[in-house]
This record gives C-alpha cells, sequence and structure tokens, in this order.
C-alpha cells in the first residue's frame, strides 16, 4: 500500500494568493482528516470527512479554509486568500471504521511570505 | 470534553537504556483508544503502539510498550534499549468510540526525546 499521499510537499506563496494542498487517502479509508501543525499551537484538527461527507469542520480557523472530498479518493484544502499566520506544516490522515489507527501523510510544508 | 496531557516537554536518555514518557487524559467515557505517535525530523507522524481501553493487557510492540492503568486515566510509553533513531517528537492521542467525536484523534503537546551516543 502507497499510504497517504499529499501534494504538493513544500509550498512557498505569496500572501494573497490561492493556495491548493491535496490529499489521497489510503485505499478502502473512509475518514479523512486535515490537521495543521505549528510550534506555538501544535497539532490541531481543521477537518474531517466520513465518506466523502464533512462532519467536523470546527477547527477550520475562517472563511478563508475551505475542504472538498469529491470522492473516496480524492480531497483538497484550499487557502483563499493566504497569510503569512497560515505558515505551517498541513497534514491529512485516513482510517477505516473498523480499525482504530490513523495513518498520517508526509505533510505539506506551507510558508506564505 | 476529553483532554490529553504530556508533562514532559523534554526527555534525555541515554542509548540502550529505557526511557518512560508519561500522559495523563480526562474523559468520562469508558470505551476509546489511545495511541502513541512518534515524530522524527523528517516530520512524518508514525504509529508507534495502541491501546484499546477494554483490554486490561498492555499493548506491547518489540521495544515499545505501555502502562495502562485506566482507573487512574494514565497512559506511559515505555522504550527499551534505546537507539539513536528513537530521537523525535512523541505525542500521545485518545480517540472515542462514541458520538460526533468518534472520527477524531486528540492530542497532547508532545515529548521530545533526544538519545544520547
Amino acid at each position: 500500500d502507497a499510504g497517504v499521499i499529499q501534494s504538493p510537499r513544500h509550498e512557498v506563496t505569496e500572501m494573497g494568493q490561492e493556495v491548493t494542498l491535496r490529499c489521497k487517502p489510503i485505499s478502502g479509508h473512509d475518514y479523512l482528516f486535515w490537521y495543521r501543525q505549528t510550534m506555538m499551537r501544535g497539532l490541531e484538527l481543521l477537518i474531517y470527512f466520513n465518506n466523502n461527507v464533512p462532519i467536523d469542520d470546527s477547527g477550520m480557523p475562517e472563511d478563508r479554509f475551505s475542504a472538498k472530498m469529491p470522492n473516496a479518493s480524492f480531497s483538497t484544502l484550499k487557502i483563499q486568500p493566504s497569510e503569512p499566520r497560515d505558515s505551517a506544516v498541513y497534514f491529512c490522515a485516513s482510517r477505516n471504521t473498523r480499525g482504530g489507527e490513523q495513518y498520517f501523510g508526509p505533510g505539506t510544508r506551507l510558508t506564505v511570505t | 470534553a476529553q483532554t490529553v496531557t504530556q508533562s514532559q516537554p523534554e526527555m534525555s536518555v541515554q542509548e540502550a537504556e529505557t526511557v518512560t514518557l508519561s500522559c495523563t487524559y480526562d474523559t468520562s467515557e469508558s470505551d476509546y483508544y489511545l495511541f502513541w505517535y512518534k515524530q522524527p525530523p523528517s516530520r512524518q507522524m508514525i504509529l508507534v503502539i495502541r491501546q484499546e481501553a477494554y483490554k486490561q493487557q498492555n499493548a506491547t510492540e518489540n521495544r515499545f510498550s505501555v502502562n495502562f492503568q485506566k482507573a487512574a486515566k494514565s497512559f506511559s510509553l515505555k522504550i527499551s534499549d534505546s537507539q539513536l533513531g528513537d530521537a523525535a517528537m512523541y505525542f500521545c492521542a485518545y480517540r472515542s468510540e462514541y458520538g460526533g467525536s468518534q472520527g477524531n484523534l486528540i492530542f497532547g503537546k508532545g515529548t521530545k526525546l533526544s538519545v544520547k551516543p
């Protein structure tokens, strides 16, 4: 199994630009999670999906952030417009209903200048 | 709401020695899962070990074992025969079995482990 796949691995952009992060979960997993990690705030859950439906988006910082899961094998996290305080590592993770383990992708390091 | 506390921001161990990382949690639920994740400098989050709350037996994975004390709400990780590759940030995490939070992992703030050669 290829594991959770994220792209890009690194993204550098200027303030005000749109950023799109991508995630492919492990095949057969029906839960997908987006996290953000910073030194100040640690790991934060942004949003998670079950069977492609958003279940809890209370962690999404503000309207500039949006996430979609159009099918079981693909999800995006979009920031528009981006701001320097959005600089962080963004992780995607997935798991299946029957299992307890959550598997993480390698993360996307986002830098907004 | 559930919380996870790791009271040791940093720990250090000599290579080949044993180290224990502490984790406590707060919950009113009886069924849940507990996990330890490792995050090396590569920043990849790696699952180390899991424990189901209904199991009395402590989980073990090679050199990694846990001491699960359900009544005390304690879940410590013991690393035996420490190796240089064990140097990383370690996160304790909780997952409920119930309700709307069923999908979510709640993480502690982490313990940074250094291994001295």
